[in-house]
């Protein structure tokens, strides 16, 4: 069975540098793109980047790119999403997500999803 | 970016009605389209891929048409367990990108 589970819970204050993680089994890590998904609460889903396990090469949403470092340790099966200077508007849940077709973003895999509050 | 136009944004229909979803891409995507519905608390679950190919377990009343820019979702019949949020997404272009979603509700 695959399974994607992701770390808890995070409260931070703005500016703060936080990881978050996805700790994958039930299939062979390196097979897929690992991707990351933001939903602010009450809001709509938005891709923020992947990660080939296989190479580490990532691409990330244009918005995103410089604040968000995404990365894969094959030797934990763990993928990661790295958020920093984070501001008020950056607090959401956090899904990791996956594909059984490895390349293709169709994501029938997902983590629980993290919820990030930054506040104050 | 491709923007994907989703409608209705909320709808309220009854048990047993006919639901249909739209979503209109701001261009050619082919098929790389899917379906995901979102229960509250909950991650979104894949329904539809490659727009018309229902994940194994997903109920037959749950369908998916279209091509190129305009696509179709529709529950043939509406159960109470319906009730979510839908969302549509594209992956023929990075970033890929989803539609605004649609909440159905029950009347």
């Amino acid at each position: 069975e695959v399974q994607l589970v992701q770390s808890g819970a995070e409260v931070t204050k703005p500016g703060a540098t936080l990881k978050i993680s996805c700790k994958v089994s039930g299939y062979t890590f390196t097979n897929s793109y690992m991707h990351w998904v933001q939903q602010v609460p009450g809001k709509g889903l938005e891709w923020m980047g992947l990660v080939d396990p296989e190479d580490g090469e990532t691409i990330y949403a244009e918005k995103f790119q410089g604040r968000v470092i995404i990365s894969a340790d094959t030797s934990t099966d763990t993928a990661y999403l790295e958020l920093s200077s984070l501001r008020s508007d950056d607090t959401a849940f956090y899904y990791c997500a996956t594909s059984s077709g490895g390349s293709r973003a169709y994501f029938d895999f997902w983590g629980q999803g993290t919820l990030v509050t930054v506040s104050s | 970016d491709i923007q994907m136009t989703q409608s209705p944004s909320s709808l309220s229909a009854s048990v047993g009605d006919r639901v249909t979803i739209t979503c209109q891409a701001s261009q050619d995507i082919s098929t790389y389209f899917n379906w995901y519905q979102q229960k509250p608390g909950t991650a979104p679950k894949l329904l539809i891929r490659d727009v018309a190919n229902l994940e194994v377990g997903v109920p037959s009343r749950f369908s998916g048409s279209g091509f190129g820019t305009e696509f179709t979702f529709t529950i043939s019949s509406l159960q109470p367990e319906d009730i979510a949020t839908y969302y549509c997404q594209q992956y023929e272009t990075q970033p890929y990108t989803f539609g605004q979603g649609t909440k159905v509700e029950i009347k």
